[in-house]
């Protein structure tokens, strides 16, 4: 039981390079979450997936795209990587949503954009 | 405005020592969900608690404990007799349980960087 994985561990892009962030969960969740972590910001909420099928905006979503391919995997991808986008990137899910439910994390990807 | 403010950045403490770490949240939702997260050097986030509005009761597990006070919005949580082990940055976070727009998403605080000296 892997729980939540994520792929890339780190990743270093030039300014206007794509790239998509994998994430898989393997605990039979509906809802899953992308976040960023900047020094001093503590975690924000960029898009969330409430259940297999559905897609919404977080806090900060511009510049990225979301796929909820089925039920275990979201993806995040960055069509054109800017500076700003440097950060670490934290994929989560949860059993329900809206229901207070604990969040579980992956381990987080380190993006560094030139 | 912040949701939730975890107003002190840094804490120092010496191994032994009891520290609280603040938390003050802000919503107006009748029923809304706090929780704790540690994150140590190794950068994964670690759950450690979740309350929900209508339990008030304090709770201790272990060393830990945590202080949750609707009258002045706050949940804070104390570690006794602290390690060095200890040593993270913890995230306060709330989730909201209404019908709005906020239905669901968990927001964070800025964090505590907790550092225990041997």
């Amino acid at each position: 039981n892997a729980g939540v994985t994520q792929t890339p561990k780190f990743q270093v892009l030039k300014t206007g390079q794509s790239m998509t962030l994998q994430c898989a969960q393997d605990m039979n969740h509906n809802s899953m979450y992308w976040y960023r972590q900047d020094p001093g910001m503590g975690l924000r909420l960029i898009y969330y997936s409430a259940s297999e099928g559905t897609t919404d905006k977080g806090e900060v979503p511009n510049g990225y795209n979301v796929s909820r391919l089925n039920k275990r995997e979201f993806s995040l991808r960055l069509e054109s990587a800017a500076p700003s986008q440097t950060s670490v990137y934290f994929c989560a899910s949860s059993e329900r949503w809206g229901s207070g439910d604990e969040q579980f994390f992956g381990p987080g990807t380190r993006l560094t954009v030139l | 405005a912040q949701k939730v403010t975890q107003a002190q950045t840094e804490i120092s403490v010496v191994e032994k020592e009891d520290v609280t770490l603040d938390c003050v949240y802000e919503t107006r939702d009748t029923t809304y969900y706090l929780f704790w997260y540690k994150q140590p050097p190794s950068g994964e986030l670690v759950f450690l608690i979740r309350r929900n509005s209508f339990d008030e009761q304090n709770e201790i597990s272990g060393r830990y404990s945590w202080n949750f006070q609707k009258s002045t919005s706050s949940f804070n949580f104390t570690i006794t007799a602290s390690q060095v082990v200890d040593s993270a940055v913890y995230f306060c976070a709330l989730s909201e349980g209404g019908r709005g727009s906020t239905l669901g998403r968990l927001y964070f605080g800025r964090g505590t960087q907790l550092t225990v000296w041997p």
